[in-house]
C-alpha cells in the first residue's frame, strides 16, 4: 500500500496561470478530502468527496478554485488564474466510509509556489 | 467549528516522558478527540483517538479528563523521531444525504522539539 499519492510534490506557476493538483487515494477508500496548509492559517479544510460525489465544499474559495473526482482512483484540485496568496501546501487525504471512527490518511502534499 | 487550545511549543530530551496538553472546554458529548502529528514535508499522521476512556497504542497514551474538557497525549521514552507538530482535534460529525460523515478541523498544534 503506497498510501495517498499526490503529484506533483512541488509546482511553481506564474501569477495568472492555471495549476492542477492530483491526488490518488488509497485503494478502497471512498472518502477524499482536500486541505490547504500555510504558516499563518495552519491546516484549512477545503472540500470532500464521498463515493466520488461532492459532499461539502464549504472551505473552497468561491472563485478560481474547483475540485473534481471523475473516478474512484483520483481527484483533482484546479486553481485558475493563480495568485501569490494561493501559495501553500495542498494536502489530500482519504479514508473508508461506513464505520464511525475511520482514520484519515494524508498524502505528503503538493507545495504550490505562485511567483 | 469545534475548538481546541494547545501550547505553541514544548521541549524534551531523548528518553523522557512528554505530556502534551489540550483544552477543549466546549466539547460536545458525541465528539471524539483525535491526535495527529506532522513532520516537515509530510502530511499529518494519525496517532490516536478517544471518546471518554483513556486509550493506549504503540504510539502514545491518551488521558482524557473525567469531564472531557481536556486531554493529555503522553509519549514515553521519546526519540528524535517523535519531534513533530502534534495536533489535537475534535471530530465534528456532519450529516449528509448518504448518512453520517465528518471532517477534521485542525488548529496550529504544539511543536515538540526533542534534543539528544
Amino acid at each position: 500500500n503506497a498510501g495517498v499519492i499526490q503529484t506533483p510534490r512541488h509546482k511553481v506557476t506564474g501569477k495568472g496561470q492555471e495549476a492542477t493538483l492530483w491526488c490518488e487515494p488509497i485503494s478502497g477508500h471512498s472518502a477524499v478530502f482536500w486541505y490547504r496548509q500555510t504558516i499563518v492559517q495552519g491546516l484549512e479544510f477545503l472540500t470532500y468527496f464521498r463515493n466520488q460525489a461532492p459532499i461539502d465544499d464549504s472551505g473552497m474559495p468561491k472563485e478560481r478554485f474547483s475540485a473534481q473526482m471523475p473516478n474512484q482512483s483520483h481527484s483533482t484540485l484546479k486553481i485558475q488564474s493563480t495568485q501569490p496568496q494561493d501559495s501553500a501546501v495542498y494536502l489530500c487525504a482519504s479514508r473508508w466510509t461506513g464505520a464511525s471512527q475511520n482514520t484519515l490518511y494524508f498524502g505528503a502534499g503538493t507545495r504550490l509556489s505562485v511567483l | 467549528d469545534a475548538k481546541t487550545t494547545q501550547p505553541d511549543s514544548m521541549e524534551s530530551t531523548e528518553g523522557e516522558t512528554v505530556h502534551l496538553p489540550c483544552s477543549h472546554a466546549t466539547i460536545s458529548g458525541n465528539e471524539y478527540i483525535y491526535w495527529y502529528r506532522q513532520v516537515p514535508l509530510q502530511g499529518p499522521e494519525y496517532v490516536t483517538h478517544g471518546l471518554q476512556q483513556n486509550t493506549t497504542n504503540s504510539m502514545a497514551f491518551l488521558a482524557i479528563a473525567s469531564d472531557r474538557k481536556s486531554s493529555t497525549l503522553i509519549l514515553t521514552h521519546v526519540s528524535l523521531r517523535d519531534a513533530a507538530v502534534y495536533h489535537c482535534i475534535l471530530r465534528v460529525a456532519v450529516r449528509d444525504s448518504g448518512g453520517s460523515n465528518y471532517k477534521l478541523t485542525f488548529g496550529k498544534g504544539t511543536l515538540l522539539t526533542v534534543t539528544p
